[in-house]
């Protein structure tokens, strides 16, 4: 079974550009999130899609981020423009969503982004 | 509010000796747990979570995690290590009765096994 895949791996910009990056579930998982992880931290939940529904979007700075899961699959979180503390690695999990809290959420391997 | 705390920012352990990597939690109600490892430059790996039922869960690779509710602790465990353990480690909490699935991590435990 393919895991959840994530590109790109790495991107580096200067502050005030724009990013996107893409996240493809697990075949058949519901529910989708990103994660923040910034050096020396655990992961911080920006933003839960459950198909193509926003469930918790409350840590997301939506002031410059964003994200879509237009069609309940793939999804793409963007940020405009980018700050220095941005600099972190995206990772995007999925999880069957059974609509119960017992669900594991599986991790992609990350996109490493660096803002200069 | 949920949280977990992860008390050792590392643990070193020799090769063949047991390890063990602490973790404890609060949040209102009976907390569901996990255990996750990550290797450099990789995403998050599942190694086991409780749920109900037994305090003594087993996971992936030889791992195991005791719940304990009256120290509100969730230890993971492993009776020989191996140099390949080495890893960051996290351990996770979710609050049932909250209406999303959010899972709040600690800051993570590295491990090192020396050969």
């Amino acid at each position: 079974e393919a895991g959840v895949a994530q590109s790109p791996r790495y991107k580096i910009i200067e502050k005030r550009q724009s990013v996107a990056f893409w996240c493809n579930p697990i075949s058949g998982h519901a529910t989708l999130y990103w994660y923040q992880q910034i050096l020396g931290q655990g992961p911080k939940l920006l933003i839960q899609f459950q198909n193509n529904g926003v469930v918790d979007d409350s840590q997301l700075p939506k002031d410059r981020f964003s994200a879509e899961r237009l069609k309940g699959v793939d999804s793409t979180l963007k940020i405009q423009p980018a700050k220095l503390e941005d600099s972190a690695v995206y990772l995007c999990a999925s999880s069957l969503g059974t609509g119960t809290s017992t669900d594991t959420q599986y991790f992609g391997p990350g996109t490493r982004l660096t803002v200069l | 509010a949920q949280s977990v705390a992860q008390p050792e920012d590392q643990v070193n352990v020799a090769e063949g000796n047991p390890l063990t990597v602490k973790c404890t939690y609060s949040v209102s109600g009976n907390p569901y747990l996990f255990w996750y490892v990550q290797y450099p430059n990789r995403g998050l790996q599942f190694l086991l979570k409780y749920i109900t039922g037994d305090n003594l869960v087993k996971g992936s690779y030889g791992f195991e995690a005791e719940f304990n509710k009256s120290q509100t602790s969730f230890h993971l465990k492993k009776p020989s290590a191996l140099v390949s353990d080495s890893a960051l480690y996290f351990c996770a909490v979710r609050d049932p009765h909250s209406g999303y699935s959010t899972l709040t991590f600690g800051k993570g435990t590295m491990l090192l096994v020396s050969p």
